[in-house]
Parts: C-alpha cells; sequence; structure tokens
C-alpha cells in the first residue's frame, strides 16, 4: 500500500461528458502529480501541485483542469471527453526537500470512454 | 528525442534466475535522479529503486540492485533470484533539474514486460 488514495477505481462514462478523479496524497507529502498512462503514448506527466500551488504543467490538454484544495487532496477534472482519453490517470506524491525522494503512486482510475 | 529508451519491449527468465533490463537516458543535467518503477497487471505503480546522478555507489534494495554507469548513460536493473512475482512491466524514470527550482516531474520510458517462468 502506497499511502496515496485514488477515487474512483473505474470510471465509464461517454463522450461529451465531465469527471472528476480524486486524490488523497501520503501524509506529509505537499506535493501531488498527475500522470496519464495511455497504450499510444505510455506514461506522460500532466500536472504538478506543491502545497496548494500549481507547480508544474505538462502536456495537459486544455479540457482538463486540476487543483490541490487546503488539505492537500488533489482533484483532476477532465471535460468535453473523448474516445482518447480512455487512459489510466495516476496520482502520485512526494515529499520535497533536500534528498531526493521517490514519487509514489495510487492505484490509479480506469476512463473508459464509450 | 526520447529522454529514456528501454530497448527490451519484453524479457523470459526462468525462477531462480538473474535477470537485467536495460535503461539509457539522455540529459545535459548534471544534477539528476533515476527511478525503477514495477506495475503488475493489476495496474498499480509500485517503486523499486533510486539512483542519484552524485551517488558514488550503485543503489541495492532487497534483490533489486541498479548497474549505473554514469558515462555510458545507463542504469540497468539487475532482479536477482527470480520469482513468478516478479512478472510484471518494468519502468524506468529519469527527474532532472533538481536544484533549478524546477517541476520534479518523472519522465518514462516505455517499459519492459518480464516474464518469469517457473
Amino acid at each position: 500500500d502506497s499511502g496515496v488514495t485514488q477515487t474512483p477505481k473505474h470510471l465509464i462514462t461517454a463522450t461529451g461528458q465531465r469527471v472528476t478523479l480524486r486524490c488523497s496524497p501520503r501524509s506529509g507529502d505537499l506535493s501531488v502529480y498527475w500522470y496519464q498512462q495511455s497504450l499510444d503514448q505510455g506514461l506522460q506527466f500532466l500536472i504538478q501541485y506543491y502545497n496548494g500551488e500549481e507547480r508544474a504543467k505538462g502536456n495537459i490538454l486544455e479540457r482538463f483542469s486540476a487543483q490541490q484544495f487546503p488539505d492537500l487532496h488533489s482533484e483532476l477534472n477532465l471535460s468535453s471527453l473523448e474516445l482518447g482519453d480512455s487512459a489510466l490517470y495516476f496520482c502520485a506524491s512526494s515529499v520535497l526537500g533536500e534528498e531526493d525522494q521517490p514519487q509514489h503512486f495510487g492505484d490509479g482510475t480506469r476512463l473508459s470512454i464509450l | 528525442a526520447q529522454k529514456i529508451t528501454q530497448t527490451q519491449p519484453g524479457m523470459f527468465v526462468q525462477e531462480k534466475e538473474a535477470v537485467t533490463l536495460d535503461c539509457t537516458y539522455d540529459t545535459s543535467d548534471p544534477s539528476y535522479g533515476l527511478f525503477w518503477y514495477k506495475q503488475p497487471s493489476s495496474g498499480e505503480m509500485i517503486f523499486l529503486i533510486y539512483q542519484g546522478s552524485y551517488d558514488q555507489q550503485n543503489a541495492t534494495e532487497g534483490r533489486y540492485s541498479l548497474n549505473f554507469q554514469k558515462a555510458r548513460k545507463s542504469a540497468n536493473l539487475v532482479i536477482s533470484a527470480s520469482q513468478l512475482g516478479d512478472s510484471a512491466m518494468y519502468f524506468c524514470a529519469m527527474r532532472e533539474g533538481r536544484f533549478k527550482g524546477g517541476s520534479e516531474k518523472l519522465v518514462f520510458g516505455k517499459g519492459t514486460k518480464l516474464t518469469v517462468n517457473p
């Protein structure tokens, strides 16, 4: 158990819809990352938050947005969904400090667009 | 250009034998970190081992060790005494620019599927 909790585990929806994926980081971790894993693109970084502030953006579509709340949980919002958005979405968390620390991943949310 | 290259789409090993999974990386940053993750068929990503660019010794974690050759820019994962439960996808990842105040994002390779045969 990584200590990172993602809900829901599975999500099935239709094109054009909007969904929200939720992530609770490990206790004490201030940094949250979102990654997308798809067959054609592999594992790609989407966005990072640190203590409530956006720290870095990767290959995140404009239809996607995220935020980190004061209690440090994070949500990834995906709107106007397309078939190509079907993927496994991971949240990871880490401690930022002097020592390089690994990112610990949640079990992922598998999103299927019909 | 690919930052992380894993040239072995699939590898097979007999139970109890050792196996090496290859990873080469590309960076001009003197400070970087290299990570290996395991993804079983159930889908979760499990952190295995870490090597920092300034580390003098190769990292080891139980049956996992990292053969770090900085000049060759390679960070191969060695699994000793393979077990059936080691069958999974293995991903090599790199984090750059740690001291530049930038993102700590990971860049992943495409992975190697390891199958351990009884």
